[in-house]
């Protein structure tokens, strides 16, 4: 079975920074793109960062370009997203998914909240 | 960035009844490599989205066949044949396309 299990959320000062966890598990991690969604409380949803399966190639919107990293350690089944300078606006439950080629997510996490208030 | 407009906002059902959500794009969604990269997920009241339809008309391993998805290039349909109770909840489209991905504002699907 197919779990995706999120970690290290919590409340953080702007311009802080915060580093999420993924553990994987039930699949051969190594084989896929992962990706980072978020949703705004009570709001729609937002891709935040895609790497490729060796972690050559990261991919980000302009809204987080600069100030999150995604990465991965494929020996420990594990994604990670590195946020810094964090803003009010990054207050959201972040998503860990699994990506087919990058192009859709066909398993997501539980979910992690992510507070950035003073 | 491309954006996608979806209508209605909010759909009131019956059980039973068959319901279209719409789903256009700024741009065409019709990839170099003639894929189309237009996908459809369901997220229910308190968990996590759910994938059901990629590529446009694909049905997700384990989604019921209720659902099924249509369209090209701007135009996108995505038809439930029926209605039930574990439907209800709020459906987005993606697009994985044009860089950055991005997702449609919502559909909520609620029981009339």
């Amino acid at each position: 079975e197919v779990q995706l299990v999120e970690s290290g959320g919590g409340l953080v000062q702007p311009g802080r920074s915060l580093k999420l966890s993924c553990a994987a598990s039930g699949f051969t991690f190594s084989n896929y793109y992962m990706a980072w969604v978020r949703q705004a409380p009570k709001k729609g949803l937002e891709w935040v960062a895609t790497i490729s399966t060796s972690g050559s190639r990261t991919y980000y919107p302009d809204s987080v370009k600069g100030r999150f990293t995604i990465s991965r350690d494929n020996a420990k089944s594990s994604l990670y997203l590195q946020m810094n300078s964090l803003k009010s606006e990054d207050t959201a439950t972040y998503y860990c998914a699994r990506g087919q080629f990058g192009r859709y997510f066909d398993y997501w996490g539980q979910g992690v909240m992510v507070t950035v208030s003073s | 960035d491309v954006v996608l407009t979806q209508t209605p906002p909010t759909l009131s059902a019956t059980i039973g009844q068959s319901v279209s959500i719409s789903c256009r794009s700024s741009q065409s969604l019709l990839d170099s490599d003639g894929d189309t990269y237009l996908n459809w997920l369901l997220q229910r009241p308190g968990q996590s989205p759910q994938l059901l339809i990629y590529s446009v008309s694909n049905l997700e391993s384990g989604v019921p066949n209720r659902f099924s998805g249509s369209g090209s290039e701007t135009d996108f349909t995505l038809k439930i044949s029926g209605v039930e109770a574990e439907d209800l909840g709020v459906y987005y489209c993606m697009q994985a396309t044009h860089a950055p991905w991005t997702f449609g504002g919502g559909t909520k699907l609620e029981l009339k």
